[in-house]
């Protein structure tokens, strides 16, 4: 079965620091995606960043990167230079790819991160 | 501006009173999903069409339907709702349901209490 994992409830961090947040996945499916997703307080769901598993090098947009380790199944979002906008819950999915799948993605539990001033 | 739009944004109704979620989206996708999201267990999948006229169970579809009768809507429909569906529900739409290449765009969210 697919699962994602996130095992962070939630974080701190300082602002103008960089944070990483985990994510841990599991699915027998040779091709798939992986993706970070931010949901402020307002509660809208921001795509962030989006990786491929055939993908060979890590994905990067703007201040955020995913650290992609495909033998160890985890991949872990990378937030440079922290801003007190970043304070939101963070989410981690996942979507296989082919004919036969339905196109659902899977969802982390989610992490809550704060930014300090 | 290509967005994926919910109405009601927030609706407080009572068991068995029948309503309607609807969703609309202006990019030409073909694939559109319908999540809920509760705490602690992040958003599941109620329902999810590939195209017109071709929709099927998600996760957690007990209590809800859906219709696809046009390609730009996707209306959520609770025929008899339920305190146990209080939940925030997502729409959202990408241009393939098959090629993880394509980011699911969201829309802002229908915030539903049934008491």
């Amino acid at each position: 079965a697919q699962k994602i994992t996130q095992t962070q409830p939630g974080m701190f961090v300082q602002e103008k620091e960089a944070v990483t947040l985990d994510c841990t996945y599991d699915t027998s499916d040779q091709s798939y995606g992986l993706f970070w997703y931010k949901q402020p307080s307002s509660g809208e769901m921001i795509f962030l960043i989006y990786q491929g598993s055939y993908d060979e090098q890590n994905a990067t947009e703007g201040r955020y990167s995913l650290n992609f380790q495909k033998a160890r199944k985890s991949a872990n979002l990378v937030i440079s230079a922290s801003q007190l906008g970043d304070s939101a819950m963070y989410f981690c999915a996942m979507r296989a790819d082919g004919s036969s799948n339905t196109g659902k993605l899977i969802f982390g539990q989610g992490t809550t991160l704060q930014v300090k001033p | 501006e290509a967005q994926v739009t919910q109405n009601p944004r927030y609706l407080i109704t009572v068991t068995g009173k029948k309503l309607t979620v609807t969703c609309s989206q202006n990019m030409n996708h073909e694939y559109m999903s319908w999540y809920r999201q509760d705490p602690g267990l992040g958003l599941r999948q109620i329902y999810y069409s590939m195209n017109v006229e071709v929709t099927d169970k998600g996760d957690v579809p007990e209590g809800y339907k859906v219709s696809r009768k046009e390609k730009r809507n996707f209306p959520l429909i609770l025929e008899s709702p339920s305190p146990n569906q209080t939940s925030l529900y997502f729409c959202a739409s990408s241009l393939s349901g098959t090629s993880g290449l394509y980011e699911q765009y969201f829309g802002p969210g229908t915030r539903l209490t049934v008491t």
